[in-house]
C-alpha cells in the first residue's frame, strides 16, 4: 500500500552542480504533479505530467528546470546549475484520474540544499 | 499576486475546543476549494474538500464553510485534539486546471492539552 515515494528526502549540492529529484506515483496513478515550497511560503504548482507528456509546465522556470515522466520508471525533477535560490522542498503528487475535483496524494518531499 | 491568502500564519486552541482556520481569495473562478493538513518532514494530506456550488461540507470533526461573496472559506475543527496540531493549508482551483492548485501559505495550528 505505498503511497507516493519521493527520493531522496534530503539532497545537498553545491553552487553549479545537478539536482535530479525522483518520484514514484502512487499504483496505478499515471498523473503526476511537482510543487515547490519555498521557506515561509506555501506550495507552488511547477509541472503536471502524464506518461511521456508533460502537460502543463506553466509553473516551471524557464530556464535550468526539466521534468520527465517516462514510459518505465519515476518521475524525474532536474534542476541543472542550481543556485542558492533553488533550495526548498519539492513536493510531488499523484492522481488516479484528471476529474474535476480530483484528489492529489502527495509524497513526503525531497529538501533541496544549495550550499 | 498571492490569489489564495491565509492571514493568520499561527493559532493555538485548547483542546476540546474549537478551532477555526481561515482562508480567503481574489479570483472569482476558483470553483474548487480544499484542505490540506502537514505534519513536520511529511507531505500535505487531503482534508476535506467543497465546490463553489456548496457552502458547507462536513466530515467527522471537521467542517469547511464557503462565502463566495466574501471570497472567503473557513476550516472549524471541533473538537480539537493535540494530534490535530499541524501546519494548514487552504487551497483552490478552476475546473479543468486539475491538479494545478493554488496554495495559501498555511497556519500552524496548536492545540494544547
Amino acid at each position: 500500500n505505498a503511497g507516493v515515494m519521493q527520493n531522496p528526502r534530503h539532497l545537498v549540492r553545491r553552487r553549479g552542480q545537478e539536482a535530479r529529484l525522483r518520484c514514484s506515483p502512487m499504483k496505478g496513478h499515471s498523473h503526476v504533479y511537482w510543487y515547490r515550497q519555498l521557506p515561509e511560503e506555501g506550495l507552488k504548482f511547477m509541472v503536471y505530467l502524464q506518461k511521456e507528456n508533460i502537460i502543463d509546465e506553466s509553473g516551471m522556470p524557464k530556464e535550468r528546470f526539466s521534468a520527465e515522466f517516462p514510459k518505465e520508471g519515476p518521475s524525474i525533477l532536474r534542476i541543472q546549475q542550481v543556485v542558492r535560490g533553488d533550495s526548498a522542498a519539492y513536493f510531488c503528487a499523484s492522481s488516479l484520474t484528471t476529474g474535476p475535483n480530483e484528489k492529489l496524494f502527495f509524497g513526503s518531499g525531497t529538501q533541496l540544499s544549495v550550499l | 499576486d498571492q490569489q489564495v491568502k491565509q492571514n493568520s500564519p499561527s493559532l493555538s486552541v485548547q483542546e476540546g475546543r474549537i478551532s477555526i482556520l481561515n482562508c480567503d481569495y481574489t479570483n472569482s473562478m476558483f470553483d474548487y476549494f480544499l484542505w490540506y493538513k502537514k505534519y513536520p518532514a511529511e507531505g500535505p494530506t487531503f482534508l476535506i474538500s467543497i465546490s463553489s456550488i456548496k457552502d458547507k461540507n462536513e466530515d467527522g470533526r471537521f467542517t469547511v464553510f464557503l462565502n463566495k461573496s466574501a471570497k472567503h472559506l473557513s476550516l472549524h475543527i471541533v473538537p480539537s485534539q493535540p494530534g490535530d496540531s499541524a501546519v494548514y493549508f487552504c487551497a483552490a482551483s478552476v475546473s479543468g486546471n486539475t491538479g494545478k492548485l493554488i496554495f495559501g501559505q498555511g497556519t500552524t495550528l496548536q492545540v494544547k492539552p
